[in-house]
C-alpha cells in the first residue's frame, strides 16, 4: 500500500549515542520533510528535500543531518544525542507543488536519557 | 516573514453547537492554506485546503485575504470531531508548510 513509514515508533537512548530515524515513502513523492513537535505544541520544520541529492535546513536550528540518496528514503541522523533532543519527529512527503498537502508518517518519539 | 496564529489553545463546545476554529496568517504574497487534523492516537492528516473550496466532514474554511484569516467552521459539532486541529501556510519556503500551534477541540455530549 502506498504510504509513508517511520521507524522506530519509540526510541529511548543514552546521551552521546548516534541515532538514525528512518523515513520511507512508496508514493513516488519528490518532496520530503522532517518536523519536530513537542507534545501539544506546534510543528517546527527542521529539514526538507525537493528531490534526490537536495537537502535544506528548515526554520528551526537543529543539530541533526539528513540525506536523500533515493527518492523514497529520507533518514535523519543525530551524531550525538542529548536530552534536549527529546521530542517527537514527524516525516512527511508531498507531490510536486503543495496543492494536495502533505502525507505524514506516524512519527518517532525520541527520549534521550 | 510568514506566520500562522491560532489564538485558541483549547476550544470546548457542546454536541450540535456551531464551532469555529480561528486561524490568522501573515504573508505578503498569495498563500496556500490548509487545515490538518490529528485524532487521538492517529497520525496528522489533511482535512481541507483552501484552493479546493471543499467541505470535508461538514467542515468548511474560507480564505479572507482582507482579514488574513482562514477560519475553520462547522455548523453542528459532533463528538467524533474532538481532535487537535492545525492551520498551515505555504508561502516563502515554496512548498514547506508553516504550522500554527494548534487548537484542541473538545465536543462534549
Amino acid at each position: 500500500e502506498a504510504d509513508i513509514y517511520q521507524t522506530p515508533r519509540y526510541l529511548v537512548i543514552g546521551t552521546g549515542k548516534k541515532i538514525t530515524l528512518e523515513c520511507s515513502q512508496t508514493m513516488g513523492h519528490d518532496k520530503m520533510y522532517w518536523y519536530q513537535q513537542d507534545p501539544g505544541m506546534e510543528l517546527h520544520l527542521i529539514h526538507y528535500s525537493y528531490g534526490v541529492n537536495s537537502t535544506e535546513k528548515g526554520d528551526l536550528s537543529s543539530e541533526s543531518t539528513v540525506s536523500r540518496i533515493r527518492t523514497e528514503h529520507f533518514p535523519l541522523t543525530l551524531e550525538s544525542a542529548r536530552p534536549s533532543h527529546t521530542s517527537q519527529y514527524l516525516c512527511a512527503s508531498s507531490d510536486t507543488g503543495t496543492n494536495y498537502g502533505y502525507t505524514f508518517g506516524s512519527g518517532t518519539r525520541l527520549t534521550v536519557v | 516573514a510568514q506566520r500562522v496564529t491560532q489564538p485558541e489553545k483549547l476550544l470546548s463546545v457542546f454536541k450540535g453547537a456551531p464551532v469555529e476554529l480561528k486561524c490568522n496568517y501573515s504573508y505578503s504574497g498569495s498563500p496556500e492554506l490548509f487545515w490538518y487534523v490529528q485524532y487521538s492516537r492517529q497520525r496528522l492528516q489533511l482535512l481541507l485546503r483552501h484552493i479546493s473550496r471543499e467541505s470535508i466532514k461538514g467542515f468548511t474554511a474560507d480564505l479572507n485575504k482582507g482579514e488574513t484569516s482562514f477560519h475553520l467552521k462547522k455548523p453542528f459539532a459532533q463528538e467524533e470531531d474532538s481532535a487537535m486541529y492545525y492551520c498551515a501556510l505555504s508561502g516563502n519556503s515554496g512548498y514547506a508548510l508553516n504550522f500554527g500551534k494548534g487548537t484542541s477541540l473538545l465536543v462534549t455530549p
